[in-house]
């Protein structure tokens, strides 16, 4: 079946140091997303991408970073780990069927900095 | 820019009965679609329900239908028959559609938390 799945699940880290955060479809979407998840806040959306070597801002993009090289894959990196960077983090991936869109996303990875 | 608003922090409903979750958004896009998500206790986000802006009837889906009011911005999620496997937050979601062109971001709401009483 086809899925999307994020890598690691948890992950701690220090403050300063690069850290990558996997994101892998099978769905053979275009459409592909990274959002940020904190009380108070709901999803935010960091990066996105509508398909290969096509990447976006999102509202809360800065200290992270995103490529598209390929349409199964969107890594996003955090350039230089801070602490307010400590949250859980969504990747999803979606495609139009007809008029219908459907956004299936991964489990989740929750990053802790340190 | 878009925004979409959940007014309701928490919510609270008796099991088989219908609960309603509020939902407004503003766009300036003329085309859009609207989502409803759960995400449970467990952390994962479940897709639920999906309405066009252009789609003339409400959206349907099992016991979640989409209560869609253009003029008025709102895109009200309805539960019939609350279970008790309903408890979780529920998010409600937009994105602007230009057919043939680029499409808009992807912009959620801050969440309502359901619970439901046995």
């Amino acid at each position: 079946d086809a899925e999307i799945t994020q890598s690691p699940r948890h992950k701690i880290t220090e403050t300063g140091r690069q850290v990558t955060l996997a994101c892998h479809q099978t769905w053979n979407h275009n459409n592909m997303f990274w959002y940020r998840q904190d009380l108070g806040h709901g999803l935010r959306l960091i990066h996105y991408s509508y398909g290969v070597h096509d990447t976006n801002k999102g509202e809360v993009s800065d200290g992270y970073s995103v490529s598209r090289s390929n349409t199964e894959d969107l890594p996003l990196t955090l350039e230089s780990a801070a602490s307010s960077q400590t949250s859980v983090y969504f990747c999803a991936s979606s495609e139009f069927e007809g008029t219908n869109e459907k956004l299936f996303f991964g489990s989740g990875t929750q990053l802790s900095v340190l | 820019a878009q925004k979409i608003t959940q007014t309701q922090p928490g919510m609270f409903v008796q099991e088989k009965e219908a609960v309603t979750l509020d939902c407004t958004y503003d766009t300036s896009d003329q085309s859009y679609g609207l989502f409803w998500y759960k995400q449970p206790s467990s952390g994962e986000m479940i897709f639920l329900i999906y309405q066009g802006s252009y789609d003339e009837q409400n959206a349907t889906e099992g016991r979640y239908s989409l209560n869609f009011q253009k003029a008025r911005k709102s895109a009200n999620l309805v539960i019939s028959a609350s279970q008790l496997g309903d408890s979780a937050m529920y998010f409600c979601a937009m994105r602007g559609l230009n057919h043939g062109g680029s499409q808009g971001n992807l912009i959620f709401g801050k969440g309502t938390k359901l619970s439901v009483k046995p």
